[in-house]
């Protein structure tokens, strides 16, 4: 089956550096997504990565390791509006998407 | 604004009571895809539309949902008989996918939050 595993719930201060881990098994592999999505909303688009290495974009950053099957969201100089799911998505063989169920990431001044 | 709309917002209704939902996706998006939402999970994936044809149906599905995309732009999703269990979000989005098979985000729509009493 397929499957992608993220921490359901983190806790980090206001202004500190923050890592959110997803794995993944899945059908082939065509890129990996990573969303943000505040409470009764929409996910809005985040990173995407396709081939392995690290992509920054400000003060979030998005790896990709395919040959472990691991990706990570780093995100620096945390701000109460990051207060979020942040949701793991995996493009498979079929071009599917694939969803984790996303880590709640929770900010404390 | 992503700029996918979704009408309504809102929709309460009753158990045993059909409901449609639309969803306007970024015009020159050729994907279209649906999903439901329950709280502290992922989205779901329900079907997805590749111009009008509609490609694939989630095997979870059950009959009484339909979705159709008659011209290749908006898209319509049909709950017949609905069930407290239908209670959720609806999320549209669309993408862009290349003829090479480049893979492009999707957009969401701001979701139809369904309630079935």
């Amino acid at each position: 089956g397929q499957n992608i595993d993220q921490p359901t719930e983190m806790t980090a201060t206001e202004g500190a550096i923050v890592q959110i881990n997803c794995t993944y098994q899945t059908s082939g592999f065509n890129g990996l997504f990573w969303y943000q999505q505040h409470a009764g909303e929409a996910p809005t688009f985040l990173s995407y990565n396709v081939l392995d290495g690290l992509e920054e974009k400000g003060r979030f950053s998005s790896f990709l390791s395919r040959s472990k099957g691991y990706s990570y969201l780093l995100l620096k100089e945390l701000q109460m509006k990051d207060s979020a799911s942040y949701l793991c998505a995996v493009v498979d063989s079929n071009y599917q998407l694939i969803w984790g169920a996303g880590t709640k990431l929770i900010i404390k001044p | 604004d992503t700029g996918v709309s979704q009408d309504p917002r809102h929709k309460i209704t009753k158990r045993g009571q059909n409901v449609t939902f639309r969803c306007d996706p970024i015009s020159e998006h050729n994907r279209l895809y649906w999903y439901r939402q329950t709280l502290g999970q992922g989205p779901e994936f329900l079907t997805y539309f590749q111009n009008e044809a509609q490609l694939e149906k989630s095997r979870l599905l059950s009959d009484r949902f339909s979705a159709e995309r008659p011209k290749g732009s908006f898209s319509t999703l049909e709950i017949q008989h609905t069930e407290q269990g239908d209670s959720a979000m609806y999320l549209c989005a669309s993408s862009l996918v290349s003829q090479g098979g480049e893979y492009n985000e999707q957009f969401f729509g701001p979701g139809t939050r369904l309630t079935v009493l």
